[in-house]
Parts: structure tokens; C-alpha cells; sequence
């Protein structure tokens, strides 16, 4: 299957500070990228979508000016999270898919924040 | 609205069978998927069905039935290594993927 890398894979930052997270597609181009959320013992939450060289679609009640996505080329896409706060803390999921949206989606391994 | 349903948890023997259902009311479907997820991982891809029947993957198989917005994922030969949450899924007519909440499976020796 196609594999799809996410760096960093743990993070702990300050409240206040912003995070990067990044998702490629390493074997494969990734027409979408989709960003989730998934708190301890709760189901994925999909935070946005997002098109390589459009701007990122986001889910109701998610601000994206806290959560930057920046989806620049077939293989990479970005989430920043801004002024990161305790209750950022979670496990953060990229998943990402080719051309055709019937396509499976691969995900990435995830990346864990913790903000202090 | 969208509704995706399966069990919370279910609890099998090592060395069993157990069968996981779920059942689902999206605006539209283009096909259901099952993934494996491990405690602290990401999902990983298990299966795919768009069409009514038996798919069969080694020890995992996956059940549809369009008409009854029904699916069940069975998995025999039961591992320790099987302990995991099954994601059920469906792509609804814009294709946006439906995630249900999860079933833990737990395996006793």
C-alpha cells in the first residue's frame, strides 16, 4: 500500500508557541490531504481538507486561523497549529489520497502534542 | 443526518471467530471501509466494499449489503496481536468519508 510519513512524531511546546506538523506522500502524489483530530478514546475528527495548490476546506467549528494548512505541492502538506494552547493537546492525523475521490485514503502515523 | 453505528466494544478468545457489524445512514453511498486502528497509532487500511457480498483477505473478511446499509467485518483465527479498534466507514455521494466512532476489540487467551 502507499505510505504516507508525518514528522514530528511527538511534540511538547509551551502554551503559546506554534507547531509545525508535516505530511508526505512518499510514494505516491497526494491530489488531497486530510487533516484529523482524535482525542483518547474518541473516534477520528476531521479537522480539513485540503487540494494541492487551493486553499484547505474546514469542518464546522474549526478555526483556521488557529490551525494553518498549507498543501504546496503533490507530496506535502502542512499543519500549523497557532499560539498552541493545553487543550490543543491531541493526537493530530494526516491521511492522505490520489486524483480520483474514490480512492483510499493512507494515513499517516500521527504526530502527539502536547502543550504545557 | 449521517449516522454511522457500531458496537463500542466486544470482547473474543484467542484462537475464535468474532464478527463486527455496522450499519449506517449516509446521504448517498460510494462504498464502505473497514480500518485497524492500534492504541497510540494511526488507522491502517483493512478493506474496501462498494458492491453487495463476501470479500475475503486472508483472516479478515468483509460483508455488504447495500440495501440493508449493512457490513460486518469478520476476523477468524483470532491473534493477541488483533486486540485493536475496527473503523467502519462509508464515502457518501460527494465521497466524504463517514467515520464510525470505533469498536475496541479485546482478545483473551
Amino acid at each position: 500500500g502507499a505510505v504516507v510519513s508525518q514528522h514530528p512524531s511527538w511534540v511538547i511546546c509551551k502554551s503559546g508557541t506554534s507547531v509545525k506538523i508535516e505530511c508526505r506522500s512518499l510514494d505516491f502524489q497526494a491530489t488531497t490531504m486530510f487533516w484529523y483530530r482524535q482525542f483518547p478514546k474518541q473516534s477520528l475528527m476531521l479537522m480539513a481538507t485540503s487540494n494541492e495548490g487551493s486553499k484547505a476546506t474546514y469542518e464546522q467549528g474549526v478555526e483556521k486561523d488557529k490551525f494553518l494548512i498549507n498543501h504546496a505541492s503533490l507530496t506535502l502538506s502542512t499543519l500549523t497549529v497557532t499560539s498552541a494552547h493545553p487543550e490543543d493537546s491531541s493526537f493530530y492525523i494526516c491521511s492522505a489520497r490520489g486524483s480520483a475521490e474514490m480512492e483510499t485514503q493512507y494515513f499517516g502515523p500521527g504526530t502527539r502534542l502536547l502543550v504545557l | 443526518g449521517q449516522n454511522i453505528d457500531q458496537p463500542t466494544e466486544m470482547t473474543a478468545t484467542e484462537g475464535a471467530i468474532v464478527q463486527i457489524n455496522c450499519t449506517y445512514q449516509t446521504s448517498g453511498f460510494n462504498g464502505l471501509f473497514w480500518y485497524q486502528q492500534h492504541a497510540g497509532e494511526a488507522p491502517t487500511f483493512l478493506s474496501y466494499n462498494v458492491l453487495d457480498g463476501l470479500e475475503e483477505k486472508g483472516r479478515f473478511s468483509s460483508f455488504l449489503s447495500r440495501s440493508k446499509g449493512y457490513s460486518y467485518l469478520l476476523l477468524k483465527e483470532l491473534q493477541m496481536k488483533d486486540s485493536a479498534s475496527y473503523l467502519c466507514a462509508v464515502f457518501d455521494s460527494n465521497y466524504q468519508l463517514i467515520w464510525g466512532a470505533g469498536t475496541k476489540l479485546i482478545i483473551k487467551p
